[in-house]
């Protein structure tokens, strides 16, 4: 079976640093996109980036290019998600799901980060 | 900018056949797949279309997707409606630079 499984929810204070982990099994990680979708409380869903894995080639969306790092370690099928100093609107879930053609998922189950001091 | 433009909401009863648009702001449509994704309240989404109109392993045949250059949009058709398909439902496709693009979401309720 096809996974994508995410870490667990956190509770951050603004300035800290945070890096949420996306793990995929049952197909070759390498050979597939991974992207990171953002989702407000209550809002829709945001396109931050993607990557490949087999050789890292990393593309942020405009809005999020340097307010976020997307990153993968190939040996062990999994990509993140990190911030080096958190801000309280960054309180959202967060999800990966796989790309490219002839799929566009799964879905992992989304982490929920919450910032606040 | 590229932008899909969805319904805010769409409601239709069990049993009918409804029908979710998603319209781009400029250039062809058809130039990159659209997808459709469901999202249930308090879960992470589903694919339920993929490159137009491909259904994932397991999506009924309810399901289906289509593109329409003449009004440059994309179409979600769900017929048979049940009241599990309630739900937000977004398209995606890329922009020129290769970039994902979400439409707003559409709330589908079937009362």
């Amino acid at each position: 079976e096809v996974q994508l499984v995410q870490s667990g929810a956190e509770v951050k204070k603004p300035g800290e640093s945070l890096k949420i982990s996306c793990k995929g099994s049952g197909y070759s990680f390498t050979s597939y996109w991974i992207g990171w979708v953002r989702q407000m409380p209550g809002k829709g869903l945001e396109w931050m980036g993607i990557i490949y894995p087999g050789d890292s080639d990393t593309r942020y969306s405009p809005s999020f290019q340097g307010q976020v790092t997307i990153s993968a370690d190939k040996s062990i099928s999994t990509a993140y998600l990190q911030w080096s100093s958190l801000k309280a609107s960054d309180t959202a879930m967060y999800y990966c799901v796989r790309l490219g053609s002839g799929s566009h998922d799964p879905w992992g189950q989304g982490t929920l980060v919450t910032v606040s001091s | 900018n590229f932008m899909l433009t969805q319904p805010h909401s769409v409601s239709e009863s069990p049993g009918k056949t409804v029908t979710i648009s998603c319209t781009g702001s400029s250039g062809s449509i058809a130039s990159n797949y659209v997808q459709w994704y469901q999202q249930r309240p308090g879960s992470a989404p589903t694919t339920v279309i993929y490159e137009d109109n491909q259904r994932p392993s397991g999506v009924p045949d309810r399901f289906s997707g289509s593109i329409d250059s003449s009004s440059n949009s994309a179409s979600l058709t769900i017929s048979g409606l049940k009241t599990e398909d309630e739900a937000d439902y977004y398209c995606q496709s890329y922009d020129s630079s290769n970039q994902g693009v979400f439409g707003g979401g559409t709330k589908l309720t079937v009362l």
